[in-house]
């Protein structure tokens, strides 16, 4: 079945490095992709999407990421983390069997001073 | 422009209580989702509404049923709650075509 893998269940980095989380996934030739982002006690936001042509997509927050077919991935940057990125962060797609959204299970990210 | 809204907040059930979580949204889409977060298996779907009259099950839905009470709003019910329902639960809504999805705060429900 199609799907999304995220390898890091947590991450740490300090304040002002940069980051990159991982996402894999399977099955596909150009799958749309997403990210959300879920702070502390609060529902999910779209970060940013990718459904065809340019690679590399900006998103809010100052976030982008990039599809690199050739690795099956959609990972997540920021060149300079604040403290207000901590957060879980969702990479997903579409189940092409209903058409509905599929979660990986997350990255919880943590910022150290 | 409230968005997506949940009631309640919180819930603290007993075994075999039943009770319904409400959801509303105000952004006219056509689709609505109920999700169940758990640790280390982000969102797992239950039940969708694809428009107004349709619902359809998700990944999740044993135990739970659902209601498209109009355009704006989605409800689900458990029956009889158990404590593997403890979890915490989320609506979304989109426009049905873009994958765009808005979401509630969550409900946070333990079942003891």
């Amino acid at each position: 079945a199609q799907s999304v893998t995220q390898p890091d269940i947590h991450i740490t980095v300090s304040e002002g490095a940069s980051l990159e989380l991982r996402c894999n996934y399977s099955y596909g030739a150009t799958p749309y992709l997403f990210w959300y982002v879920q702070s502390p006690g609060q529902g999910l936001q779209l970060l940013l999407k990718y459904f065809s042509g340019d690679t590399l997509v900006q998103g809010i927050k100052g976030f982008e990421a990039e599809f690199k077919r050739s690795q099956s991935s959609f990972n997540l940057r920021k060149p300079s983390v604040h403290w207000s990125d901590a957060a879980e962060y969702f990479c997903a797609r579409p189940n092409f069997g209903n058409e509905k959204l599929t979660f990986g299970t997350g990255t919880r990210l943590t910022i150290i001073p | 422009n409230a968005g997506v809204t949940q009631t309640p907040k919180f819930q603290v059930l007993k075994t075999g209580q039943s009770m319904t979580l409400q959801c509303a949204q105000d952004m006219n889409h056509n689709s609505m989702y109920w999700y169940r977060q758990d640790p280390g298996m982000g969102l797992r779907l239950i039940y969708y509404s694809a428009s107004e009259g349709t619902t359809d099950k998700g990944e999740v839905p044993n135990g739970y049923n659902v209601s498209r009470l109009n355009k704006r709003e989605f409800s689900l019910r458990l029956e009889s709650a158990a404590p593997s329902q403890t979890s915490v639960y989320f609506c979304a809504s989109d426009r049905g075509i873009s994958y765009e999805q808005y979401f509630g705060p969550g409900t946070r429900l333990t079942v003891t």
